[in-house]
């Protein structure tokens, strides 16, 4: 079976700091990976996806992830966090078999900002 | 395009109620996948309904059920429900199968049961 693991609960960064979230994940063959942002009270907005090719993906709101075979690691970046990328963040697999499995969601971990 | 929609975005119910939850996915999405987000276990898939047949199903007791319509338009039911139940309930459509395409979620139903 999937699963993701996200290893960091809480992350506090400063405003202007670069940010990395770890993200590690357990499948079988390559996985479709996947970031999503939530902000309180809101849905899942899909900030970048993995499916082939170059392992550098770039996605929405300046935040990058790149994918590691060998260490079954998907770590979502930004060079310089603003105050308003303060939400929780989470890391999903897909299944690339094309099932209907749905997403895994690691549990999350949530960035605070400090000014 | 309108994203996903899903109403209502609030319900209170009592132990025992049943429960209706809508979802309305991207226009020409043809797959709606539901999840169930709480505090202690996450976001979990509930299940997935792709061209008005449901592809698969989670973890979940039979309380849990759903539909999807030749609009794509999807709905959930939980019957009798459970204190254990309270949860946002997140929508997802897409337009293949989950497993291979990006899933794109709406803003939740948040339901409190009493």
């Amino acid at each position: 079976a999937q699963s993701v693991t996200q290893p960091d609960i809480h992350i506090t960064v400063s405003e202007g700091a670069s940010l990395e979230l770890r993200c590690n994940y357990s499948y079988g063959a390559t996985p479709y990976l996947f970031w999503y942002v939530q902000s309180p009270g809101q849905g899942l907005q899909l900030l970048l996806k993995y499916f082939s090719g170059d392992t550098l993906v770039q996605g929405i709101k300046g935040f990058e992830a790149e994918f590691k075979r060998s260490q079954s690691s998907f770590n979502l970046r930004k060079p310089s966090v603003h105050w308003s990328d303060a939400a929780e963040y989470f890391c999903a697999v897909g299944d690339s078999g094309g099932g209907a499995d749905g997403l895994t969601f690691g549990k999350g971990t949530h960035l605070i900002i400090q000014p | 395009k309108a994203g996903v929609t899903q109403t209502p975005r609030y319900l209170i119910k009592t132990r025992g109620q049943q429960v209706t939850l809508s979802c309305s996915p991207i226009s020409g999405h043809r797959s709606v996948s539901w999840y169930q987000q709480t505090p202690g276990q996450g976001l979990q898939f509930l299940f997935e309904y792709f061209s008005e047949t449901q592809r698969n199903k989670g973890n979940f007791p039979g309380r849990f059920s759903g539909r999807q319509f030749s609009n794509s338009r999807s709905e959930m039911n939980v019957s009798t429900l459970e204190l254990g139940d309270s949860a946002l309930y997140l929508c997802a459509s897409s337009y293949g199968t989950s497993g291979g395409d990006s899933q794109y979620f709406g803003p939740g139903t948040r339901l409190t049961v009493l």
